[in-house]
C-alpha cells in the first residue's frame, strides 16, 4: 500500500535552532515527493519537490530510498517558519493525480 | 498566471441538502484533484479530473461527484448532506501526472 507516515504532530523548537521534520513513505517503485506548507489562513503551497533538488527557504529534502524517507531540514530555524508542513506523495501508475499526504506536522518557533 | 480559485468560500448548509462547489485551475492546466481536510483524518484524496473524464476516485461514497468541463473548470457536488461533510474542500490544478497547485478551499459547515 502507498502511505506517508510523519510521526510527529508538533515540533516546538527556538529560533536559530535546526530543524528536521520526518517523513517516511511506503510505495514500490520509484516515489515522487514533495514537500508542502500550510501558514496559518493561508492556502497550501508547494515548498520542495524531490527531483528539482533545490533548497527554498533554506529548507532542504534528500530522498533516501533505502530508508524510505524524505525528511525536511533547516540549519536555523525562523520564527516566520511557524507553520503546519505536510509530505506528500504522488500516486503511481494507476493512481492518477493522487497525491497521498501524512498527517502533518505543526512547526512551531519560539522566540 | 492567476492561481487555483474556489468559490464560494465558505458554506453553510444543513442534513439533507446539496451543495455544489467550483474551482477554476491555473490557465494551461488540465488535471484538477479534489481533496477533503479535516482536523481528524486529515487531505484525502476524492477524485481526479483530466480533460472532461474523471481519471481516479478515491474512498467516497456515491454522493460525493464531480465534473469537468471543456475550460478545466471543475465542479463537485455533494448530495445529501451529513455532519461528517463539515470539512475544507480543497482543489488542485497539475499540468500533468506532477506537482500539484492548491486552491484556497471552500469551508462548508453542515448543521
Amino acid at each position: 500500500a502507498q502511505r506517508v507516515t510523519q510521526p510527529e504532530k508538533l515540533l516546538s523548537v527556538f529560533k536559530g535552532a535546526p530543524v528536521e521534520l520526518k517523513c517516511n513513505y511506503s510505495y514500490s517503485g520509484s516515489p515522487e515527493l514533495f514537500w508542502y506548507v500550510q501558514y496559518s489562513r493561508q492556502r497550501l503551497q508547494l515548498l520542495l519537490r524531490h527531483i528539482s533538488r533545490e533548497s527554498i527557504k533554506g529548507f532542504t529534502a534528500d530522498l533516501n530510498k533505502g530508508e524510505t524517507s524524505f525528511h525536511l531540514k533547516k540549519p536555523f530555524a525562523q520564527e516566520e517558519d511557524s507553520a503546519m508542513y505536510y509530505c506528500a506523495l504522488l500516486g503511481g501508475p494507476g493512481n492518477t493525480g493522487k497525491l497521498i499526504f501524512g498527517q502533518g506536522t505543526t512547526l512551531q518557533v519560539k522566540p | 498566471k492567476a492561481g487555483v480559485t474556489q468559490t464560494p468560500r465558505y458554506l453553510i448548509k444543513t442534513r439533507g441538502q446539496q451543495v455544489t462547489l467550483s474551482c477554476s485551475p491555473i490557465s494551461g492546466h488540465r488535471s484538477v484533484s479534489w481533496y477533503q481536510q479535516t482536523p481528524g483524518q486529515g487531505l484525502q484524496f476524492l477524485f481526479e479530473y483530466f480533460s472532461e473524464t474523471q481519471r481516479n476516485k478515491g474512498n467516497f461514497p456515491g454522493r460525493f461527484s464531480g465534473r469537468q468541463f471543456s475550460n478545466s473548470r471543475s465542479e463537485m457536488n455533494v448530495s445529501t448532506l451529513e455532519l461528517g461533510d463539515s470539512a475544507l474542500y480543497l482543489c488542485a490544478s497539475s499540468p500533468g501526472l506532477t506537482v500539484q497547485y492548491f486552491g484556497p478551499g471552500t469551508r462548508l459547515t453542515v448543521l
